[in-house]
């Protein structure tokens, strides 16, 4: 199985910083990962496919890179809204399908 | 539109079977998968398993000897049935589509609770 290691596992930021989360993955999955977003109470929701693809009807502060095993997505000019818990997930090596532990992201 | 939603109850006894119903519309279940992930109170995702557009099925290795995921297409119903639950089964479980890779819906969740 792709094991996939998620940091930080919590982020505290200013409203306007960017920040970055970081995913690598236990072998070379060749860009097929996604990140998606997890508002408190909600269900996650797709923001980046295939490693750098934004989602429809994402804002294009949010962006992903990486190739390989390592993996980034970076939120620019954070906006209260952004408030939510991040994960990676790795679709290249399946099954099973496996996601990162994780990123809270809260406003400083 | 895309829609996925789960359903069942939210309240199973320790050692019995959870049955739950992902009700799709707007798109096919032959044409899409049909997957579960579930999420323990406050932690991650875990995927649980899938049934592909062509009814096969696959689990994830730690809950194959439970796990069932089936399907009525004319319904546009997928069905969950785990058996032999224990208090740590406990959260949100959901039931999302992919075509190829990402998982781009997914239901509301529903949230499940093994408890006596």
């Amino acid at each position: 199985d792709i094991q996939m290691t998620q940091s930080p596992a919590s982020l505290s930021a200013s409203l306007g910083e960017t920040v970055t989360i970081e995913c690598r993955a236990s072998e070379d999955i060749y860009s097929n990962l996604a990140w998606y977003q997890q508002k408190p109470g909600n269900s996650p929701q797709l923001l980046i496919y295939d490693a750098n693809s934004l989602a429809d009807g994402v804002p294009s502060r949010f962006s992903g890179s990486g190739s390989g095993t390592q993996y980034s997505l970076k939120i620019n000019s954070l906006q209260s809204e952004d408030v939510a818990s991040y994960f990676c997930q790795q679709y290249n090596n399946y099954p099973p399908f496996t996601f990162g532990s994780g990123t809270k992201l809260e406003i400083k | 539109q895309v829609q996925l939603k789960e359903s069942g109850p939210g309240l199973v006894q320790p050692s019995q079977t959870l049955s739950l119903t992902c009700t799709v519309s707007g798109f096919s279940l032959t044409s899409y998968n049909v997957h579960w992930v579930r999420q323990p109170p406050g932690k991650g995702l875990e995927w649980m398993g899938v049934i592909w557009s062509g009814g096969n099925t696959d689990y994830n290795s730690a809950l194959k000897p439970r796990l069932s995921i089936s399907r009525d297409t004319s319904k546009s119903q997928v069905f969950l049935t785990m058996n032999s639950l224990q208090t740590e089964d406990t959260g949100i479980y959901y039931c999302n589509r992919n075509w190829l890779g990402e998982f781009d819906y997914w239901g509301q969740g529903v949230m499940v609770t093994v408890s006596s």
